[in-house]
């Protein structure tokens, strides 16, 4: 069955220290693997996915298909980075996700 | 493009009662999905479809029904609202299968804050 795990509830860093969001995946299959963030009163939207390879707003993710995992990295976390982050695994074909419970950051002054 | 867009923003509801969550969205997608957001259990899929005409059950459909009459329109109905279904309700839309492009990307709705009291 497909699973997302994603450890920590909060994670909470000052302004310029290093963030890692952790993300930890079951699948059988070839996993497709996304980070979604939530803003304060805002909609959920996708950060990124790790097909593309990309780095957006400084995050990055790497698919480490040994450990099965998919962390978020940020060298310089911003106040602005405070969001919910959640972990999702996609069902290739049939557009299901399925999300990890979401991690709180919060970046302080 | 107005994306996706859910109505309405906010309903209290008491146990038993009825009602119908509205999603629409304007992208042509073939895609629709319903999600339940709740503290500590992240967004859990109720409900998706693959195109107008055809529904099926995500991992949390006990209680709601879904018909997907037209591409634009994914409602989502309450038969009889219990307490536990106390959530906030997203929307998502997107346009092919899910392959990590660009354009695969789901959107998501505003969301619905549902209390039933």
């Amino acid at each position: 069955a497909q699973r997302v795990t994603q450890p920590e509830k909060l994670l909470s860093v000052f302004k310029g220290a290093p963030v890692e969001l952790k993300c930890n995946y079951s699948y059988s299959g070839s996993p497709e693997l996304f980070w979604y963030v939530q803003y304060s009163r805002q909609r959920l939207q996708l950060l990124l996915r790790h097909i593309s390879r990309e780095s957006i707003k400084g995050f990055t993710a790497d698919l480490n298909k040994g450990e099965t995992s998919f962390h978020l990295k940020k060298p310089f976390a911003q106040e602005e980075d405070s969001a919910m982050y959640y972990c999702a695994l996609g069902d290739t074909g049939f557009q299901k996700l399925v999300f990890g419970t979401g991690t709180r950051l919060l970046v302080s002054p | 493009n107005a994306g996706v867009t859910q109505t309405p923003k906010f309903q209290v509801l008491k146990t038993g009662q009825s009602m119908t969550l509205q999603c629409a969205q304007d992208m042509n997608h073939e895609y629709m999905s319903w999600y339940r957001q709740d503290p500590g259990m992240g967004l859990r899929l109720i409900h998706y479809s693959v195109g107008a005409g055809i529904t099926d059950q995500g991992e949390v459909p006990n209680g709601y029904n879904v018909s997907r009459s037209t591409t634009e329109d994914f409602p989502l109905r309450l038969l009889s609202a219990a307490p536990s279904q106390t959530s906030v309700y997203f929307c998502a839309s997107s346009s092919t299968a899910l392959s990590g492009r660009a354009e695969d990307t789901q959107y998501f709705g505003p969301g619905t804050r549902l209390t039933v009291l």
